[in-house]
């Protein structure tokens, strides 16, 4: 079963634009993830939010967590075309040791 | 050199062949996971290990089954290969008892005829 779900499932931009993708859980969780897939090939991680955090940046990455409402979002900013990807967010389910993923916001950025 | 790979990197097979692919890491971690990629599903779990003697089923396991044939090596095995078990394949790997990172091989493109 899925624990996140990404919106929007598709999202096309210019180079230069903010790229914003949602996930929403189901369960508790101890940390959300997200993930990158250039097509066809292997998943990259980007970046973790603990569940006591809210907010968390790394370079051109902000991903915000509301536990309240179970849902996180990853803002891109300043778009590549080199972030065309998948974007996949991830969480433990139910406190275990098994990482289950969305189904993913496949990303393009035009040049 | 990857810190997790794979092969082979691409496979095509006949219905009813019996298929292996493996996985290795440098990492020195002891949890080892199968996942399958299907176009707009994500990931799913085939199975996971947490270590050489610890083996378990995921969300989807009929039709696969695995070997830890050391902490370094994970095996997936399609005993009798069917037409919908052509996917993309990772293995990937984590430290123990944590809930942080897992590391991603580059991935298996199986194709059964």
């Amino acid at each position: 079963s899925q624990q996140g779900e990404e919106d929007p499932q598709a999202l096309s931009i210019q180079e230069g634009e903010n790229a914003t993708m949602n996930c929403s859980y189901k369960t508790s969780i101890n940390n959300l993830q997200w993930y990158r897939q250039n097509s066809g090939r292997g998943l990259v991680h980007l970046i973790l939010i603990r569940s006591n955090e809210r907010e968390k940046h790394s370079g051109r990455l902000r991903v915000t967590l509301d536990t309240s409402k179970k849902s996180s979002s990853l803002l891109i900013t300043a778009s590549r075309a080199a972030d065309t990807a998948s974007y996949f967010c991830a969480t433990y389910q139910g406190g275990s040791e098994k990482l289950v993923f969305g189904k993913g916001t496949k990303l393009t950025v035009n040049p | 050199d990857a810190d997790v790979t794979q092969t082979p990197r691409n496979r095509i097979t006949k219905t009813g062949k019996r298929i292996m692919l493996e996985c290795s890491q440098t990492k020195g971690h002891d949890r080892m996971y199968w996942y399958r990629q299907d176009p707009g599903l994500g990931l799913r779990l085939i199975y996971y290990s947490f270590d050489v003697k610890d083996i378990n089923k995921g969300e989807i396991s009929d039709g696969y089954s695995v070997s830890r044939q050391a902490q370094a090596k994970f095996s997936l095995s399609l005993e009798s290969a069917i037409p919908n078990q052509t996917a993309l394949y990772f293995c990937a790997t984590k430290e123990a008892g944590t809930t942080d990172t897992q590391y991603f091989g580059p991935g298996t493109r199986l194709t059964v005829l």
